[in-house]
């Protein structure tokens, strides 16, 4: 099994830029969430999961989109990238609430 | 929403002694509370977990310790080897569901040689 893999690795953008994060899990797990992280900081949850079709809103979503059109894949999609942005990025996988699974990350910057 | 506060925000200890880190969180409906060690540059990872229907659960050197009425779980780790030197994170999902986890904001523990 390969996890929780995520792409791209790294990206720079330019202000009012966008993107696709990708990210798939092959543990067949129901739930799927995004996170950011940014400099000596704890994770925020951006939006979540709880199985195909439907998503909803973590602590801070304003400026990204996601849709979760399959179990295995749950993409984040920035709009008019801004510099708040710039962070690494974190998808994570559980079954249930148990452990969550983290992917590698993308490190994005915004300039 | 819920909100996690962790302490201390870096922790010294010397290899072999043990090192404590406390969280408290904010909403009584949390059932879930993991710890997870981040590396410089790398995923967080799963240490230890608890649920609100336990005190206290133990894996070799890793411990946590629950109170439910003070809400406040800790982190106790036995015999610090510098392999334990990283950034470690409390969490506790929000509204006692699949929402997601609240994070405190990290604990840097070196390890003094």
């Amino acid at each position: 099994n390969a996890g929780v893999t995520q792409t791209p690795k790294f990206r720079i953008l330019k202000i009012g830029q966008s993107m696709t994060l990708q990210c798939t899990q092959d543990m067949n797990h129901n739930y799927m969430y995004w996170y950011r992280q940014d400099p000596g900081m704890g994770l925020k949850l951006i939006y979540y999961s709880v199985g195909a079709g439907i998503t909803d809103k973590g602590e801070v979503p304003n400026g990204y989109n996601v849709s979760r059109s399959t179990t295995e894949d749950f993409p984040l999609r920035l709009e008019l990238a801004a510099p708040s942005q710039t962070s690494v990025y974190f998808c994570a996988s559980s079954y249930g609430v148990n452990e969550q699974f983290f992917g590698p990350g993308t490190r994005l910057t915004v300039l | 929403g819920e909100n996690v506060e962790q302490h201390p925000s870096t922790l010294s200890v010397q290899e072999g002694d043990s090192a404590v880190i406390k969280c408290t969180y904010s909403d009584s409906a949390s059932n879930y509370f993991p710890w997870y060690k981040q590396e410089l540059g790398k995923r967080p990872q799963l240490i230890i977990d608890i649920r609100s229907n336990v005190g206290e659960k133990k894996d070799q050197r890793i411990a946590v310790t629950l109170n439910k009425t003070a809400k406040h779980f800790s982190l106790h780790i036995t015999e610090t080897q510098p392999e334990d030197s990283a950034v470690y994170f409390c969490a506790a999902n929000s509204l006692g569901g699949a929402d997601g986890l609240t994070f405190g904001k990290g604990t840097h523990l070196i390890i003094q040689p």
